[in-house]
């Protein structure tokens, strides 16, 4: 059974970091495409970053660029997304996802870990 | 604003057949496959198409998905209380070189 089970969550201070990380079974990690959705309270979806399998092809969302940085470990089965600067339109349920192949859809997702900036 | 540009809410009656659209561009939607994603508050998106038009295993063929140029629709028949969730399309976008997302569409199964 594939899972996807987010960690790192939290409430964190304006300006300050954060990491999330993404844990997967079920499936040979190294063969997939990941990346992170977020959904801001009373928001839609919005893609964050994508990684392709070997972990290059890194992408990233205007909004976020230069201040988050996705990462993969394909030893431990495990994504990582580094948080930094974090502002008050961060606040959201981030989802790490797997895409089924290049660019055709995002088959399995985690439950989701929200993150809380706020003073 | 969202790139891809979605209605933002529905209504139907049980047993009717509704379609959602999902309105891009050519550098989305137009040279990119399409899928599409029921949401329900609390819970992790599920995959409904992908590749346009194809469906995941366990999705029953109450849902459908096409794609004409720049503008893709999600179609969903025999209408039941279950289906009322929001709904999202989402693509690749070549010129912003990342994924977007449709604003969502709120179906209301009356």
């Amino acid at each position: 059974e594939v899972q996807l089970v987010e960690s790192g969550g939290g409430l964190v201070k304006p300006g300050g970091p954060l990491r999330l990380s993404c844990a997967a079974s079920g499936f040979t990690f190294s063969s997939y495409s990941m990346n992170w959705v977020r959904q801001a309270p009373g928001k839609g979806l919005e893609w964050v970053s994508s990684i392709g399998s070997s972990g290059g092809s890194i992408f990233y969302a205007d909004s976020v660029k230069g201040r988050f940085t996705l990462a993969r470990d394909n030893a431990k089965n495990s994504l990582y997304l580094q948080m930094n600067g974090l502002r008050a339109e961060d606040t959201a349920i981030y989802y790490c996802a797997r895409e089924i192949a290049a660019a055709a859809g995002l088959d399995y997702w985690g439950q989701g870990i929200l993150v809380t900036v706020s003073s | 604003q969202s790139v891809l540009t979605q209605p933002p809410s529905l209504s139907a009656a049980p047993g009717q057949r509704v379609t959602i659209s999902c309105s891009g561009s050519s550098p989305n939607i137009g040279n990119n496959y399409v899928s599409w994603y029921q949401h329900l508050p609390g819970t992790a998106p599920k995959l409904l198409i992908y590749e346009n038009n194809k469906r995941p295993s366990g999705i029953p063929d109450r849902f459908s998905g096409s794609k004409s140029g720049t503008s893709a629709t999600l179609g969903i028949s025999g209408l039941q209380t279950g289906d009322e969730a929001d709904y999202y399309c989402t693509t690749w976008d070549s010129l912003n070189v990342g994924r977007v997302f449709g604003g969502g569409t709120k179906l209301t199964v009356l």
